[in-house]
């Protein structure tokens, strides 16, 4: 059973530059799980902010962006923002049928 | 703008049945790829199901597999989630969403979701 892995929390000071990582328990991450990321905050729906690796959604700032770092898929978030404080998960393709969240990153903007 | 709106939810038996249906609008639904995904109480999303535009493909997770069926209504706009033989771990939060641009690979819409307790 394949896992997803991101960092549980993370935190970053106002204005600060940070990076989210999504990685596999066994494998490497690569543009061919078409790594996507999503944002959520308490009781509300999630948000999609990149798909294909680094594609932006419509309206999401470029503040945010996606990369591969080593063999993890990244979302860099620049400048941050009070309102940047959220559940951040990845999604991995892996193979037709199968797709993995990973578990989220909760971050605090402080 | 787009609205996904899911409906049918609620308090279940273990063992019994249950329906979901999310309506459409604002997107191409008849040309849309369309996902479920649910999300158990303090825990992360897990990806349901997913349908082709044209209902030519259907893939499961494998925890629904034999138990969910995914489906489609592509002239009333509407999207389906048929749940038997409901368990406790199904308790969770549904959200239907749009494929996104890569057939099946990610998601571009959420809707607000629903919410399925499955108690005795």
């Amino acid at each position: 059973q394949t896992v997803v892995t991101q960092e549980p929390s993370f935190s970053v000071s106002p204005g600060g530059t940070v990076t989210l990582t999504c990685g596999l328990d066994s494998g490497s991450v690569s543009t061919n799980n078409y790594p996507s990321w999503y944002r959520q905050t308490p009781g509300q729906a999630p948000r999609t902010l990149i798909y294909s690796t680094n594609t932006r959604s419509s309206g999401v700032p470029d503040r945010f962006s996606g990369s591969i770092v080593g063999n993890r898929a990244a979302l860099i978030i620049t400048g941050a923002q009070a309102d940047d404080e959220s559940d951040y998960y990845c999604l991995l393709y892996m193979s037709p049928g199968i797709l993995l969240f990973g578990g989220g990153t909760r971050l605090t903007v402080l | 703008q787009v609205q996904l709106v899911e409906s049918g939810g609620g308090v279940v038996q273990p063992g019994r049945s249950l329906t979901l249906s999310c309506a459409a609008s604002g997107i191409s639904f008849p040309t849309s790829g369309m996902h479920w995904v649910r999300q158990s109480p303090g825990k992360g999303p897990e990806w349901v199901a997913v349908i082709w535009h044209d209902k030519t493909k259907k893939y499961y997770a494998d925890s629904v597999k034999g138990r969910f069926t995914i489906s489609r209504d592509n002239s009333e706009n509407t999207l389906y989630l048929q749940m038997n033989s409901l368990r406790v771990e199904d308790t969770a939060v549904y959200y239907c969403a749009k494929d996104g641009p890569n057939w099946g690979r990610d998601l571009a819409y959420w809707g607000q979701g629903i919410l399925v307790a499955v108690s005795s």
